[in-house]
């Protein structure tokens, strides 16, 4: 079935410098989700994507809908300890009213080090 | 209050027990979700509920027992569950589901379930 590949697994950061992380696909999707997950919370919705080609800010988080329309990229600029937790993206298919209709990625695990 | 709020937010339970776990979404979404969250493997898709009927049940076993009955609460029946059982699950609401359009998940905290 589809999966989604989201790279690195975890890294490991000083405080105050940028990241960067991608999820890619052999599918299409027509949206793409990000979110974060904090330690003992559920994921909170991020930034949602839902053209080719956009780019989308929220404060310091840039996430863009790459043109095949099966990758997705997200950047923190000047990253801060409350930064630290798992970041899931979500390729959502809106055609499709079954199961499969959003995939999400395994997860990028920030460690922000002050 | 807003969002989505599931209770408990911890729950440990023996393998002959029943319990239950509830969900209430706030933000006047017409569909539910239940996922399973593993630690190292990707959320799981449980059940979908779409203005209250079941339109996904994810090849879960029948020891788990969904419940809608409006479209802001959402339960999650367990009866004789496994070790392997064990996980965070998350309860998840969103606009719409069976519609051509984006429509955003949008979680709750979860509960973190221990079968002993």
């Amino acid at each position: 079935g589809q999966q989604l590949n989201q790279s690195p697994q975890s890294m490991f950061i000083q405080e105050g410098e940028d990241v960067s992380m991608n999820c890619t696909s052999s599918s299409i999707f027509n949206t793409w989700l990000w979110y974060k997950q904090d330690p003992g919370e559920g994921p909170v919705l991020l930034i949602a994507l839902y053209k080719a080609g956009e780019l989308t800010s929220n404060g310091r988080l840039t996430a863009q809908f790459g043109i095949t329309r099966k990758d997705s990229f997200l950047n923190i600029s000047a990253s801060i300890p409350s930064d630290v937790g798992i970041y899931f993206c979500a390729g959502q298919d809106i055609m499709k009213t079954s199961y499969d209709k959003v995939i999400f990625g395994p997860g990028t695990s920030l460690s922000v080090i002050p | 209050e807003t969002g989505v709020t599931q209770t408990p937010r911890h729950l440990v339970m023996g393998m002959t027990n029943k319990k239950s776990l509830k969900c209430e979404q706030h933000l006047g979404h017409n569909a539910m979700y239940w996922y399973k969250q593993s630690a190292k493997k990707p959320l799981e898709l449980m059940f979908v509920y779409s203005l209250e009927e079941r339109v996904e049940n994810n090849s879960v076993p029948s020891r788990f027992s969904p419940e809608c009955p409006n479209s802001s609460h959402l339960f999650l029946h367990l009866h004789t569950l496994q070790p392997e059982d064990s996980a965070l699950y998350l309860c998840a609401s969103s606009q719409d589901f069976r519609v051509s359009e984006p429509s955003a998940l949008h979680f709750g905290n979860g509960t973190r379930l221990t079968v002993t």
